[in-house]
This record gives C-alpha cells, structure tokens and sequence, in this order.
C-alpha cells in the first residue's frame, strides 16, 4: 500500500512556541491531505482538508489563524500549531490520497506542550 | 447521537476465537473504512467497503447498505491483533470527509 510519512513522531514544546509538523506521501502524489487530532481515550477529529495549491478548507471550531496548514506540492503538506498551549497537546495524524475515498494515514506525531 | 457507532466499545478474548465488531451509521456514504490503530497511535488501514464483503488474510470485512451496518470480523485472533479498531465513513452530503467511531478497543489473551 502507499506510504505517508510525519516527522517528527514526538516533539515537546515550551508553551508560546511554534511547532511545525511535516506529512509526507512517500510514492504517491496526493492531491489531498487531511489532518487529523486525537485526544486521550478519544476518536480521530478532522482539523482541515488541503489541497495542493490552494488554501485549506478548515472545520468548525479550528483556528485556521492557529493551525497554519501548507500544502506546497503533491508530496508534502504542514501543519504548524503556531503559539503553542498545553491543551494544543494531542496526538496529530494526517493522510493523503489521490481520490479523497482511499486515505493513506501516517504514523503520527505527539505534541507535548510544557 | 453520533453519525458512526462501534459495538462493543471493549473487547478481550482467548488466542483462537473469533471476533467480531460491528458498526452502524446513520448518515447515507459512499464509502466505509475499518483502521487499526496500536498502542504506538499510527494507523493502518485494513478495508475500503462500498458493497459486499472483503477478505485480507484472517480479516474479513462486511457491508449491508441498506441497514447502514458493517462487521469486521477477525478469524482465528492471536495477541498481535490486539489493537483499537475504529470505523470510519465516507459522508456523502456536504464536504466529502471521514467521520469516525469512537473506536473497538480489543485485547487477545494467550
């Protein structure tokens, strides 16, 4: 199956800071990325939809002004939480796919925020 | 009420028997994926469902559109199965995006 890629898997962050998070679809082009956020015990929540080329399309409830989201080309986007607090702390997944139906996930990157 | 509802929320079962972990939704899709999800967070996806019934290995998917319901079924488990598995749908109406369960915590005991 595809690959996708985040780096880092684990950062800690002095609260205030800015973490950037990269994803990476390693052999395919994605046309769309999706960003995911998980807390504790809970299910996987969308944070936005990004195209390649053109802004991220940003759900209900998400600070688009927080969560800057870049998708310069057809393997990379990032989401950089911008002013970091500690309930930013989550564990952050994204995916790509070609086709929005068949979503390839990568393998996550918790946010430690101090 | 949530869009996408897993059964049972926890599951521990003996090496050998066979599992199975249902999902009901409420929203009309266009698709419906199971994930695996280990204890480290990533993600694996194990099935794309339209229609019908899918078989990868020891893992045996299963829609029914028209009840809005869908098993994973895991034949002969074994410990390294034990994950959370969590089903997602593709929603048709609005923007197209996955809405998931709250996921199937299963634990296979030796």
């Amino acid at each position: 199956g595809a690959v996708v890629s985040q780096h880092p898997s684990r950062v800690i962050c002095k609260s205030g800071t800015s973490v950037k998070i990269e994803c990476r679809s390693l052999d395919f082009q994605a046309t769309t990325m999706f960003w995911y956020r998980q807390f504790p015990k809970q299910s996987l929540m969308l944070m936005a939809t990004s195209n390649e080329g053109s802004k991220a399309t940003y759900e209900q409830g998400v600070e688009k002004d927080k969560f800057l989201i870049n998708h310069a080309s057809l393997t990379l986007s990032t989401l950089t939480v911008t002013s970091a607090h500690p309930e930013d702390s989550s564990f952050y997944i994204c995916s790509a796919s070609w086709d929005s139906y068949e979503q390839y996930f990568g393998p996550g990157t918790r946010l430690t925020v101090t | 009420k949530n869009e996408v509802e897993q059964s049972p929320q926890n599951l521990t079962a003996q090496e050998g028997e066979f599992i199975t972990i249902n999902c009901s939704y409420s929203v009309g899709i266009s698709a419906l994926h199971w994930l695996q999800q280990h204890p480290g967070g990533g993600i694996v996806s194990l099935f794309m469902l339209s229609s019908g019934k899918k078989k990868h290995g020891r893992l045996i998917a299963t829609i029914n559109i028209q009840e809005k319901h869908s098993s994973l079924h895991i034949t002969a488990s074994h410990p390294r199965d034990s994950a959370v598995y969590i089903c997602a749908v593709f929603i048709i109406q609005g923007a197209q995006k996955l809405v998931f369960g709250q996921g199937t915590r299963l634990t296979i005991n030796p």
